[in-house]
């Protein structure tokens, strides 16, 4: 099962900073947090990863609460190329963890 | 780098018919790819997980004498659905990461198959 609760939607204005809340009150000290997105009929593409720190990198900015039980991904200047399912995961180190995804949240992205 | 490749992209197979799908991992090895399917609007589910030179590993409720799956190499692994049904009718995802890596990095998803079964 997911260990993770998302909101199902969310909209957000072309040029205004989208941000994206996950809770994973549950998360272990070994587990990082994921974040992918899927766009419409293509697979899930990554975008940034986390374990205590915040992170950012050319797609996103991931801020991660000190107790670790939420974050929030942060597209800072949406675009509508951008509308797409987010979703957060939490998976523990190792090459063959695998990833269980929940239902996400559905970004759009109006013009 | 960290290019999965996936193929067919989409397929058309009669009823009773087996189809087998292709995941390539182009830059790297993988000694661990993931099987996923995912119904219109709904979420992607794990169905197995492919192991390089052993069985792969199936989440529960998922038939293994029906979704064989076939890891020979390090850069491929393969998911035949056996005696298709209309309600096998899905998008098929496989996923990898370099097993060079620790898990601090993300896995790379195929682009999916979408299968449709008459």
């Amino acid at each position: 099962d997911a260990k993770t609760t998302q909101p199902p939607s969310m909209d957000c204005a072309e040029g205004r900073a989208a941000n994206l809340p996950c809770n994973h009150s549950t998360i272990s000290g070994n587990e990082y947090v994921y974040w992918y997105r899927q766009i419409h009929s293509q697979g899930p593409q990554y975008i940034i990863h986390g374990l205590k720190n915040n992170e950012t990198n050319e797609m996103a900015s991931l801020i991660i609460t000190e107790d670790r039980k939420s974050s929030t991904l942060i597209l800072p200047h949406a675009t509508l190329r951008d509308t797409a399912v987010y979703y957060c995961i939490v998976r523990a180190q190792g090459g063959s963890e695998k990833l269980v995804f929940g239902k996400g949240t559905k970004l759009t992205v109006n013009p | 780098g960290a290019v999965v490749s996936q193929h067919p992209s989409w397929v058309i197979c009669k009823s009773g018919t087996s189809v087998k799908i292709e995941c390539r991992s182009l830059d790297f090895q993988a000694t661990t790819m993931f099987w996923y399917r995912q119904f219109p609007k709904q979420s992607l589910m794990l169905m197995a997980t492919s192991n390089e030179g052993s069985k792969a590993t199936y989440e529960q409720g998922v038939e293994k004498d029906k979704f064989l799956i076939n890891h020979a190499s390090l850069t491929l692994s393969t998911l035949t659905v056996t005696s298709a049904h209309p309600e096998d009718s899905s998008f098929y995802i496989c996923s990898a990461s370099p097993s060079t890596r620790g898990g601090g990095y993300g896995y790379t998803f195929g682009s999916g198959t979408r299968l449709t079964v008459v």
